[in-house]
């Protein structure tokens, strides 16, 4: 069975552009939820999709959002992108359909702001 | 104070050592939880997973939770080097996300 599939592994944008991150969950999951992981903070919650709605949502600025579509992939978007916002950004897909299941990560996408 | 704590190492140990990994917790309504391993430049990879209080085991990794204490704790047996990996704690509460702990650096010394 195939894992979390995340694209790209690396990307490097600049302060002020935008960027899409994109996430394939474990067959079957219909739960995904995303995770920024920098040194200093460890691992944060963003949010979590379920049956294409939010279902959960983190402590971030607007300018982070997401979707899920109907085939449960899902996709992170980050506006006006800021020096802070470098950091490793996880996918985790669980099944969703009760609460507290156990959570399957990808290998992240690493994102640097220069 | 955090909602969840972890020392953060890095732990040392010997080749065949028995690890012990723990980790703390302020919220009472805790009641899922779980363990994962994270390699460098890897995502963390879902180790143990336990609901409520009691002890899980599988092949050489003990999971044990405590909830009276608020206690988690993670042991390995007859480590190896490829054991080698920051550990993370995660714990959520019944309709909320996950909370992870900071994580623990683990080198096993061939």
């Amino acid at each position: 069975k195939a894992g979390v599939t995340q694209t790209p592994r690396y990307l490097i944008k600049t302060r002020g552009q935008q960027v899409t991150l994109s996430c394939s969950p474990i067959s079957g999951h219909r739960s995904v939820s995303w995770y920024q992981q920098t040194p200093g903070q460890g691992l944060q919650f963003l949010f979590e999709y379920f049956s294409e709605t939010q279902r959960n949502k983190g402590n971030f600025p607007g300018r982070f959002s997401g979707r899920q579509f109907s085939n449960s992939r899902s996709e992170m978007n980050v506006s006006t992108l800021e020096l802070g916002d470098s950091a490793l950004y996880l996918c985790a897909s669980s099944l969703g359909d009760s609460q507290g299941q156990p959570q399957h990560f990808g290998d992240g996408t690493r994102l640097s702001i220069l | 104070q955090k909602e969840v704590e972890q020392d953060p190492g890095p732990l040392s140990v010997p080749e065949g050592a028995i690890v012990s990994l723990n980790c703390t917790y302020s919220n009472s309504a805790f009641q899922y939880f779980m363990w994962y391993r994270q390699y460098s430049r890897k995502g963390p990879e879902l180790l143990m997973y336990t609901y409520s209080s009691g002890n899980k085991e599988d092949g050489r990794f003990t999971a044990q939770v405590d909830k009276s204490s608020k206690y988690i704790s993670l042991f390995i047996r007859d480590s190896q080097p490829s054991d080698s990996a920051t550990y993370l704690c995660a714990m959520s509460a019944r309709g909320q996300n996950f909370v992870f702990g900071p994580g623990t650096r683990l080198s096993v010394l061939p």
